[in-house]
C-alpha cells in the first residue's frame, strides 16, 4: 500500500522560504520508474501542480513558479522536499504531495494516491 | 494549454450527469486525461485515471471518454448518489513537461 504524508511549518512569513517534506512508503525510486509530485490548493480554489521528482533524479516544475521552486530527494531515500522562495500572502494553500506512477508509450499517468495535504499560511 | 470545466452542475439523485474538460489547445487524444473527485477536506482521489480507467474500488456508475472533434474529455456519473457530491477535477499533460489541471466542477446533488 502506497502513502504519502507531507510535513512542514504551518505559518510562514513574507519573503521566507516555505520547505516542505513528503514522506512515502509502499515504493521506492530504486525499484520502480515513478515520481512524487506536489501540487497545491489554496482556500476555495482549483488545485495547481507545482513540481515533480522523477525516480532518476530529473525534476518537471511549473512554468509560472519555475524561479522559485526546487525540488529534491530528501535526506532518507523516501522523502522528496520541496523548497519555494520568497512566499507571499498568495501563496497561501494546502499542499499535498502524491506519487506518480511514472509514463507508457509517451502517455502520461496521473497522481495516485495523494497524501492528506498540509496547510500553509504566509502571514506577518 | 488550459482544461476548462464548467463551473458547477447539479442533478437529482438517480440521475446521470456529464461534466465537460475541453483542451484548449493541442490533441486532447495525445495525453491521457485523468479525473479525481475531492469532498471538502479532503485530498482528492483518482475516479478515473488514462481516459476511461477506473481503479479498483471506484464504482461502474462512473465512466469517461475523450472527444477528439469537440477536443473535450467528459466524466459521465450516472445512478446519482448524495455521497457523489463533491469537487471534480480533470487533469492532463503537456508535451512540454508539465501538468494542468482544469478549474474543477462542483457537483450538487439534490
Amino acid at each position: 500500500q502506497i502513502t504519502l504524508k507531507e510535513s512542514g511549518p504551518t505559518l510562514v512569513k513574507p519573503t521566507q522560504t516555505l520547505t516542505l517534506t513528503c514522506t512515502f512508503s509502499g515504493f521506492s525510486f530504486a525499484s520502480s520508474r515513478v515520481g512524487v509530485a506536489w501540487i497545491r490548493q489554496p482556500p476555495g480554489k482549483a488545485l495547481e501542480w507545482l513540481a515533480l521528482f522523477y525516480w532518476d533524479g530529473d525534476t518537471r516544475y511549473s512554468p509560472s513558479l519555475k524561479s522559485r521552486l526546487t525540488i529534491t530527494m530528501g535526506t532518507t531515500k523516501n522523502q522528496v522536499v520541496l523548497t519555494m522562495t520568497n512566499m507571499d500572502p498568495v501563496d497561501t494553500a494546502t499542499y499535498f504531495c502524491a506519487h506518480q506512477p511514472g509514463y507508457t508509450f509517451g502517455q502520461h499517468f496521473g497522481f495516485d494516491p495523494w497524501g492528506q495535504g498540509t496547510l500553509v499560511t504566509v502571514s506577518s | 494549454f488550459m482544461l476548462t470545466q464548467p463551473h458547477s452542475v447539479s442533478e437529482s439523485p438517480g440521475k446521470t450527469v456529464t461534466i465537460s474538460c475541453t483542451r484548449s489547445s493541442g490533441n486532447i487524444a495525445s495525453q491521457y486525461v485523468h479525473w479525481y473527485q475531492q469532498r471538502p477536506g479532503s485530498a482528492p482521489t483518482t475516479v478515473i485515471s488514462a481516459n476511461n480507467q477506473r481503479p479498483s474500488g471506484v464504482p461502474d456508475r462512473f465512466s469517461a471518454s475523450i472527444d477528439s472533434s469537440s477536443n473535450s474529455a467528459s466524466l459521465t456519473i450516472s445512478g446519482l448518489r448524495t455521497d457523489d457530491e463533491a469537487d471534480y477535477y480533470c487533469q492532463s499533460y503537456d508535451t512540454n513537461d508539465y501538468w494542468v489541471f482544469g478549474g474543477g466542477t462542483k457537483l450538487t446533488v439534490l
